[in-house]
């Protein structure tokens, strides 16, 4: 049962433009969610994170939107750099398991930026 | 100075073989994990460790047995391996066990049965 989708495992974005890359959840009980960009050949890293009592986070070129009752939320880079070009994966845990252990990963997208 | 570090990279040995996975971190952090990323790129959590005592084992075989001899290691011991354990592990580190506790993880090893 997968219940953190996302849908696109691949997108490939022009350098200087906006990446979106969603993320769509079924457990209605999930109440904080994370992206987390990987590298290849390298382990995830922690990127941005955001409350269900928030419909935005915001930190440098990277927003998060939550959309509850759609169940899902984006992760926007702009303006998207070369360097951007990795594996993103979202994340979602559930109240009462709030904690790390309880987190559920999607499968993730491959973002490629073209210089 | 890598933060999380996992050894070895790459593994590749035949089934009903034993082996290890090792795994330290210089965080300072309490809570240590293993993950597995299966073919499919599901990232699953198998352990978790806070201050060496274990916290969760999800639904994970009893072949495979972590073991923390201090806060800064979890290593990963596999007994009988099988095709089917054929995967990427990941050892994470966070400061606490709470999500406002980032997971820091380890740059992964690559295993293969044959």
């Amino acid at each position: 049962d997968q219940q953190v989708k996302q849908n696109s495992p691949s997108l490939s974005v022009q350098e200087g433009r906006i990446s979106i890359l969603n993320c769509d959840y079924t457990n209605s009980m999930f109440d904080y969610f994370l992206w987390y960009k990987k590298y290849p050949a390298e382990g995830p890293t922690f990127l941005i994170s955001i409350s269900s009592i928030k419909d935005k986070n915001e930190d440098g070129r990277f927003t998060v939107f939550l959309n509850k009752s759609a169940k899902h939320l984006s992760l926007h880079i702009v303006p998207s750099q070369p360097g951007d070009s990795a594996v993103y994966f979202c994340a979602a845990s559930a109240l009462p398991n709030f904690g790390n252990e309880k987190l559920t990963f999607g499968t993730g997208t491959r973002l490629t930026i073209i210089p | 100075d890598t933060a999380v570090s996992q050894t070895p990279k790459y593994l590749v040995t035949q089934m009903g073989n034993d082996k290890s996975i090792k795994c330290e971190q210089n965080l300072g952090h309490d809570t240590m994990y293993w993950y597995k990323q299966d073919s499919k790129k599901f990232l699953k959590i198998m352990f978790s460790y806070n201050n060496k005592e274990l916290i969760i084992n999800e639904t994970v075989p009893n072949r495979f047995s972590p073991k923390s001899p201090d806060k800064a290691h979890l290593n990963l011991h596999i007994n009988s391996l099988e095709l089917g354990d054929s995967a990427v592990y990941f050892c994470a580190s966070s400061r606490g066990q709470g999500l406002n506790s980032p997971l820091h993880f380890g740059n992964g090893t690559r295993l293969t049965v044959t």
